[in-house]
């Protein structure tokens, strides 16, 4: 069952930052944070993850509050690629099963 | 990481019959998934395959709508069966591998 809370929808001027926020209030301390992003008509992409530190890749960086309590993803340097629906996910350590909410669309505008 | 391929990529099929979908990966697996997609919305898993067992289904999914196969740990089938207009969607099947889960394209199922 999906344990989060997202926006339904986000615009971001294209080179500015993205930050899509996530509320997951009843995770547990064994439950990772997960975000994912789907292109249009493409399965979905995993983006980053995190426990309770925050976590930069590649793609993205995660910021967890302190509480645990809500996530924001920051895409540092949006571009017109990036607009996708994003999904955020809460899933237990050792956890097999990943349940989709409704996401956040973003909408990235040159 | 895996690459993750289905078949068919997309099919047109009439109400009552039946559509198999086959999932193949270029790794070997435990843990591979099913998940639907309807027009507009977001995923929702149907089941967990683990070669060598029954399938596992989420509420609301039955055997006899969706049976799978799993015979190694490289390939799975979901199967529609006795299709109607509601089922028309996107099938994807995904894999688990440490802590990420990889997607396969999907299968764009209208069932007319």
């Amino acid at each position: 069952d999906a344990k989060t809370t997202q926006p339904p929808s986000m615009d971001c001027a294209e080179g500015r930052a993205a930050n899509l926020p996530c509320n997951h209030s009843t995770i547990s301390g064994n439950e990772y944070v997960y975000w994912y992003r789907q292109i249009h008509s493409q399965g979905p992409q995993y983006i980053i993850h995190g426990l309770k530190n925050n976590e930069t890749n590649e793609m993205a960086s995660l910021i967890i509050t302190e509480d645990r309590k809500s996530s924001t993803l920051i895409l540092p340097h949006a571009t017109l690629r990036d607009t996708a629906v994003y999904y955020c996910i809460v899933r237990a350590v050792g956890g097999n099963q990943f349940y989709f909410g409704t996401g956040t669309s973003l909408t990235v505008i040159p | 990481s895996a690459v993750i391929s289905q078949k068919p990529s997309r099919d047109i099929c009439q109400r009552g019959t039946s559509l198999t979908i086959q999932c193949q990966v270029d790794s070997q697996v435990t843990m591979m998934f099913w998940y639907r997609q309807q027009p507009g919305q977001s995923l929702t898993l149907i089941a967990t395959a683990n070669q060598g067992s029954e399938a596992t289904y989420e509420s609301g999914f039955v055997i006899d709508k969706f049976p799978i196969s799993r015979p190694n740990l490289t390939f799975s089938t979901l199967t529609v069966s006795n299709m109607s207009p509601e089922d028309s969607s996107i099938y994807l099947c995904s894999v688990g591998l440490a802590n990420e889960q990889y997607f396969g394209p999907g299968t764009r199922l209208t069932v007319t």
